[in-house]
């Protein structure tokens, strides 16, 4: 069974200063990892998707690594700010329907709840 | 230009109604999704509809039918509500061959009282 599994589930840390979040899948076969950024109320936004091939991608504040061996996934946040305050999303795509005959599927973890206080 | 909009973004209706939630989007995606977000903030997958076919139903109750007049719309309709459907309601779309990340929408707060 495809899982997406996410940790820590909740996280404060102050402001200016860095955190990883971790994402460990199972999603097989894979086809790529995105993270989302959902503020409170808001639809998730995407802020990074990587494929079997890159190892790591940034967005301004935000760098995401990938080892598709161990099959995990981080997100980095740099100098962290007031408005980083959100949910982050892991999410798993398996291939795309013009390989495996099936439409793609993704495979969302839980979450990880960041807050960033002063 | 909003790219994935629902409508409408709140909705309150008693228990039994049927009510409907409207998708579009205007990106050229070739598929749509209907996830359900419950208390505990986890997305789940519902639908999946792929050039208007469906690809992926996650077991939900089929009081739930989504809809798809064409490729740019994805309704969800659900049936004789009960308290347990009350959640946010997120479309999504995205282009299955180039896998592009999805877009969401703003969600639709559903709440059955």
């Amino acid at each position: 069974k495809n899982q997406v599994e996410q940790s820590p589930q909740s996280l404060i840390i102050l402001e200016g200063k860095n955190c990883t979040l971790q994402c460990n899948y199972t999603v097989s076969p894979f086809s790529n990892l995105r993270w989302y950024k959902q503020d409170t109320g808001r639809g998730p936004v995407s802020l990074t998707i990587m494929t079997f091939s890159e190892n790591t991608k940034s967005n301004g504040r935000y760098t995401a690594t990938l080892d598709a061996d161990t099959k995990q996934s981080s997100l980095h946040i740099t100098a962290s700010q007031l408005s980083d305050s959100a949910s982050y999303i892991c999410v798993v795509s398996d291939l795309p329907r013009g390989l495996t005959g099936g439409g793609n599927k993704l495979t969302f973890g839980t979450g990880t709840q960041l807050k960033v206080e002063l | 230009d909003t790219a994935v909009s629902q409508t409408p973004k709140y909705l309150v209706t008693q228990m039994g109604n049927d009510k409907s939630i409207k998708c579009e989007q205007n990106l050229g995606h070739d598929t749509m999704y209907w996830y359900k977000q419950d208390s505990k903030k986890f997305l789940k997958i519902m639908f999946s509809y792929n050039n208007k076919e469906l690809i992926i139903n996650e077991t939900v109750p089929n009081r739930f039918s989504p809809k798809s007049p064409d490729k740019a719309h994805l309704n969800l309709h659900i049936n004789s509500l009960e308290l347990g459907d009350s959640a946010v309601y997120f479309c999504a779309s995205s282009q299955a061959d180039r896998g592009l990340g999805a877009f969401f929408g703003q969600g639709t707060r559903l709440t059955v009282v």
